[in-house]
């Protein structure tokens, strides 16, 4: 199982880009590299999803270097909505059905200023 | 609308009392998971199953019970609750394998144990 370690916090401010960035260094060939977004209270919610290179859709960005070794989440122009905590989750298949076990992270706490 | 549906979404209880949170999804996914999230230590998987009358162990199952007699069902069991299973409960939902896809979670059971 793949583990995965991302800063605990991180604040930032109206307008401005955040990075989070996700260590996984013993991810496996078939894992995927997915993150999520929990606000308070609520149940955790998918943002974006990759296998390798670069991913983009209407929410987020995510960044896989060629050796698969982190990520990072990209959030451009956040606003006061997006202040909440992100996980990140690396899983796949895994020999023998070990990848159906999920081990999520202890998640990212953004706060976005005004 | 695609949802996990759970509850008693909020329960006060006491040591000892057997109590069960349902969960049900309507999305004919095979695999359904628990995970419990405590302050501090984000979200741990308590039980899993890849199908009907298919159930494994997360990383912390101790102290409970689950059972998958229908797709659509995976009631998590606390058959002699303690106060350390004071939680926000979470269940969620994907195609298999979990890791490459995208788990649908529900909004959360608060539990208190006295």
């Amino acid at each position: 199982l793949a583990k995965t370690t991302q800063p605990i916090s991180m604040d930032s401010y109206e307008g401005q880009e955040v990075n989070i960035t996700c260590s996984h260094n013993n991810i496996a060939t078939n894992d995927y590299i997915t993150w999520y977004q929990q606000f308070p209270s609520q149940g955790p919610r998918f943002i974006i999803q990759g296998y390798k290179t670069k991913v983009t859709n209407e929410v987020a960005s995510l960044f896989i270097p060629a050796d698969r070794k982190s990520s990072t989440l990209s959030l451009p122009r956040v606003s006061l909505s997006d202040t909440a905590v992100y996980y990140c989750l690396v899983g796949g298949t895994g020999p023998g059905g070990a990848g159906n076990k999920l081990t999520f992270g202890g998640g990212t706490r953004v706060l976005v200023k005004p | 609308e695609a949802q996990v549906t759970q509850n008693p979404r909020y329960l006060i209880t006491v040591t000892g009392k057997k109590l069960t949170v349902t969960c049900s999804q309507n999305m004919n996914h095979e695999y359904m998971s628990w995970y419990r999230q405590d302050p501090g230590l984000g979200l741990r998987q308590i039980y899993y199953s890849m199908n009907v009358e298919v159930t494994d162990k997360g990383d912390v199952p101790e102290g409970y019970k689950v059972s998958r007699k229908e797709k659509r069902n995976f009631p998590l069991i606390l058959e002699s609750p303690s106060p350390n299973q004071t939680s926000l409960y979470f269940c969620a939902s994907s195609n298999i394998p979990p890791g490459a896809n995208v788990l649908t979670f529900g909004a959360g059971s608060r539990l208190t144990v006295l």
